[in-house]
């Protein structure tokens, strides 16, 4: 059975940074592109970030481009996302995605979330 | 950025009603795009890709249509399990981009 588990969530004041990670299980990690996509309380989907089953390729949201950095340790089944300069716009339900097919753009499996606020 | 634009952003139907969802590209997609459900509370589920194809496991009354920059998702009979809210995304260009949103619930 496929799962997606996110940790690293919480209250972090405006500017402040923030690791998120992701640990998947019950399909072949380094074999799948992934992503993270977030929803601002109340709000809908925003896709925040993608990153290649080998880490050579990442895209951004404009919104988080500078300031987020996605990576990955397939040696740890681990996805990351480093977010840096934190604003309160960036408080969302952030979610890891599995995607399905070679081209990295939909997700088949998704994690349960987690909340990072930012406010002082 | 490829913006996605959903209508209605709600509807309210019954039970055994057909929906239709439409979602248009800004621009032409081709048919890189894809629907999820979203429960309150839950993950987003995904149910088509590539405009048409039904995910694995997805009920048959579920269908999507539509290429370039319109595009539409079909509930045949809507069933109690179906009120949520629901959402299309392009993945033909960077960033991928989400409609708001469409909200079905219960007449």
């Amino acid at each position: 059975e496929v799962q997606l588990l996110e940790s690293g969530g919480g209250l972090v004041q405006p500017g402040g940074s923030l690791r998120l990670s992701c640990a998947p299980s019950g399909f072949t990690f380094s074999s799948f592109g992934m992503s993270w996509v977030r929803q601002a309380p109340g709000k809908g989907l925003e896709w925040v970030s993608v990153i290649s089953s080998n880490a050579y390729a990442t895209y951004y949201a404009d919104s988080v481009k500078g300031r987020f950095t996605i990576s990955r340790d397939n040696s740890k089944n681990t996805l990351y996302l480093q977010m840096n300069s934190l604003r309160s716009e960036d408080t969302a339900v952030y979610y890891c995605a599995k995607a399905k097919g070679p081209g990295n753009g939909f997700y088949d499996y998704w994690g349960q979330g987690t909340l990072v606020t930012v406010s002082s | 950025d490829i913006q996605m634009t959903q209508s209605p952003s709600a509807l309210s139907a019954t039970v055994g009603d057909r929906v239709t969802i439409t979602c248009r590209a800004s621009r032409t997609i081709s048919t890189w795009l894809a629907w999820y459900q979203q429960k309150p509370g839950k993950a987003p589920n995904l149910l088509i890709y590539t405009a048409s194809s039904v995910q694995d496991g997805v009920p048959s009354r579920f269908s999507g249509s539509g290429s370039g920059t319109e595009f539409t998702l079909t509930i045949s009979s809507l069933q109690p399990d179906d009120f949520a809210t629901y959402y299309c995304q392009q993945y033909n260009s960077y960033p991928w981009t989400f409609g708001q949103g469409t909200k079905v619930e219960i007449k």
